[in-house]
């Protein structure tokens, strides 16, 4: 079956605008993660969605960043007035939502956000 | 509160040897631990994860590692390296008390010669 998606695979802006990144999990998985990595770094959680709610949004950097997930299946990171701090690749995950502690994530292609 | 020390970015053997990548945890409760491979061009997939039960766990492609509570560590090893291999390990924990939060280390970069 299809795996964890991501759009658009690369997004290039410029400081100061607003961007928002899309995951689309595989269907049925009830969990959905948001990372960050970094050039050399581990990814970086930032969120964790089971069903429609935020569970945990304690890795969000501040309030510039947001993300939804309204009807339990795709999620939107939303960035606003971006900064060159914030280039990374984006990473999001989805799990079966069993555990949140042992599930498997199962990880999309990642966006490669670039802030000029 | 869990971290995940990863001992080498980089790692380089010879085809055919032994395969060795290093992980150390904090963790303030009992951890899951879980390796998550990143080939170039791909997304993370996992290798294996420890969860309870038998401290040696096997993975996919000849892979398997060993919960060392006393060590906090649970180092990645395969007998035998292939250019296959070749790739970034990233070591992740996650608190069994029902936490969310998955913390990974910083990945190490393994380079096989032929």
């Amino acid at each position: 079956g299809a795996g964890v998606s991501q759009t658009p695979s690369n997004k290039v802006t410029e400081k100061g605008k607003y961007v928002e990144l899309r995951c689309d999990p595989i269907s049925g998985h009830t969990a959905l993660y948001w990372y960050r990595q970094s050039l050399g770094q581990g990814p970086e959680f930032l969120i964790y969605f089971q069903g429609t709610g935020a569970a945990d949004d304690s890795g969000l950097p501040n309030d510039r960043f947001f993300a939804v997930r309204p009807e339990g299946s795709v999620s939107t990171l939303k960035i606003q007035r971006t900064e060159r701090g914030d280039s990374a690749v984006y990473l999001c995950a989805s799990s079966p939502g069993t555990s949140q502690s042992t599930d498997t994530q199962y990880f999309g292609p990642g966006t490669r956000l670039t802030v000029l | 509160a869990q971290s995940v020390t990863q001992l080498g970015s980089h790692v380089s053997v010879s085809e055919g040897a032994l395969v060795l990548l290093r992980c150390n945890y904090s963790s303030s409760v009992p951890p899951y631990l879980f390796w998550y491979v990143q080939y170039p061009n791909q997304g993370l997939q996992l290798l294996l994860k420890y969860t309870t039960g038998a401290t040696l766990v096997k993975g996919i492609n000849g892979f398997e590692a060993e919960f060392k509570k006393s060590e906090t560590s649970f180092h990645l090893t395969k007998p035998s390296a292939h250019m296959s291999d070749a790739a970034e390990y990233f070591c992740a924990v996650t608190a069994a008390t029902g936490g969310f939060k998955t913390i990974f280390g910083a990945g190490t970069r393994l380079f096989v010669k032929a």
